[in-house]
């Protein structure tokens, strides 16, 4: 069971390019979620989503998309990186009525905008 | 706006050390708290409490929560060098989706 799977793990963007991290999960959760991780800081909420065709945004959205066409994937798109977006990406998920459980999460994504 | 700390922020420790870390929450309609451990990748999960009083145990680490003063306290026992993480602290209301996580306390565990 491979649990919530993200790609990649690691990438370094140069300021305004874009890219997809992606999120892909095999356990049928309706809740998916995106959170970034600063150091020394905890995890702030990126998006958010209940279901497929369900989207909303979190603490921190700006400069982020999201999308939900399947149950199974999240993708979190980045668009004109810039160098605050240097982080720790998180994808996480749960399964409807047991968000208050712990999540399952991804294995993170390590971005440097340079 | 919920409002989760954490303190303290950062704790050195010698091995065999017993070690409290602090969690106070601000929350809306409050119905969870959890705790997670964080060794340089994901989080994960340790306990769940949602009612006062009630003492969650798993080997040397225990945490309860206090629902009229609004915090919850992780105790670890006889600390050994696999302690040293970031524990996080996270809230979840009743008509909220998402855990709102603290800013974490980094424990280290020196021999």
């Amino acid at each position: 069971n491979a649990g919530v799977t993200q790609t990649p793990k690691f990438r370094i963007l140069k300021i305004g390019q874009s890219m997809t991290l992606q999120c892909t999960q095999d356990m049928n959760h309706n809740y998916m979620y995106w959170y970034r991780q600063d150091p020394g800081m905890g995890l702030k909420l990126i998006y958010y989503s209940v279901g497929a065709g369900i989207t909303d945004k979190g603490e921190v959205p700006n400069g982020y998309n999201v999308s939900r066409s399947t149950t199974e994937d999240f993708p979190l798109r980045l668009e004109l990186a810039a160098p605050s977006q240097t982080s720790v990406y998180f994808c996480a998920s749960t399964s409807r009525g047991t968000a208050l459980y712990g999540y399952t999460f991804g294995s993170g994504t390590r971005l440097t905008v340079v | 706006e919920d409002k989760v700390v954490q303190s303290p922020l950062s704790l050195v420790v010698h091995e065999g050390d017993t070690v409290t870390l602090n969690c106070s929450y601000e929350v809306t309609n409050f119905r969870s708290l959890l705790w997670y451990k964080q060794e340089k990748k994901a989080p994960t999960f340790l306990f769940m409490l949602t009612s006062s009083g009630i003492e969650k145990k798993s080997g040397r680490l225990s945490s309860i929560l206090d629902k009229k003063e609004l915090f919850s306290i992780l105790n670890i026992t006889a600390t050994q060098t696999g302690d040293s993480a970031v524990y996080l602290c996270a809230v979840i209301s009743n008509s909220g989706y998402a855990l709102n996580f603290g800013k974490g306390t980094s424990l280290l565990v020196t021999p």
